[in-house]
């Protein structure tokens, strides 16, 4: 089946660092990729969408500046959590349209900022 | 803007019993999708419902799709450990930019424990 391969699965940074998740379709082109966040036993909330070759969509309320998008090839989005701080640690999660009727996500990423 | 509420928040069941919870939207679906959270882990793809009164079994599983399009459910018959998890419905926005791809409003999920 398909599959979006999620890095890094865990990070701890410093507050004022950046950090760089990756998400890649590794057996589909993924022309579109959603970007989540998650807090603890919480529901996953649409942060921005991601389309190759051209800006991201963000949700109302989610800083463009803060969290850089980028989707340069039809394998490969990317978000950046710029100068992160102790509020924006939460599980952050991709997914994809798979060709199918559903949408498959990436394993996540658990954001600690200390 | 969508909301897509579930009930209950929480459930445990006895193992062997059966399990059901309930997606409500203020707006007509046009589809609805079911995922399946375990704990630390990501959302999988359980179904999607696409039409009016709409019934799909899985096993031990069946959802439901309501006949207006605003409601739907999910029941699993004699749950069994395997079955632990968060369980979500979410759904399906089109919109013009996205490449004809849906964005999904998730609902407020619904955490399953089995006591053994």
């Amino acid at each position: 089946g398909a599959v979006v391969s999620q890095h890094p699965s865990r990070v701890i940074c410093k507050s004022g660092t950046s950090v760089k998740i990756e998400c890649r379709s590794l057996d589909f082109q993924a022309t579109t990729m959603f970007w989540y966040r998650q807090f603890p036993k919480q529901s996953l909330m649409l942060m921005a969408t991601s389309n190759e070759g051209s800006k991201a969509t963000y949700e109302q309320g989610v800083e463009k500046d803060k969290f850089l998008i980028n989707h340069a090839s039809l394998t490969l989005s990317t978000l950046t959590v710029t100068s992160a701080h102790p509020e924006d640690s939460s599980f952050y999660i991709c997914s994809a349209p798979d060709g199918s009727y559903g949408y498959t996500f990436g394993s996540g990423t658990r954001l600690t900022v200390v | 803007g969508q909301q897509v509420m579930q009930i209950p928040q929480y459930q445990h069941v006895q193992e062997g019993e059966d399990f059901t919870t309930y997606c409500n939207s203020s707006t007509t679906l046009s589809n609805i999708q079911w995922y399946k959270q375990r704990p630390g882990g990501h959302p999988v793809f359980l179904i999607q419902l696409v039409k009016s009164g709409e019934v799909k079994k899985q096993k031990r599983l069946t959802f439901q799709f309501g006949e207006a399009k605003k409601n739907s459910s999910l029941h699993i018959t004699a749950t069994q450990t395997t079955d632990v998890g968060t369980y979500f419905c979410a759904a399906g926005i089109y919109t013009e930019s996205n490449f004809g791809n849906e964005k999904l409003t998730f609902g407020t999920g619904t955490r399953l424990t089995i006591i053994p």
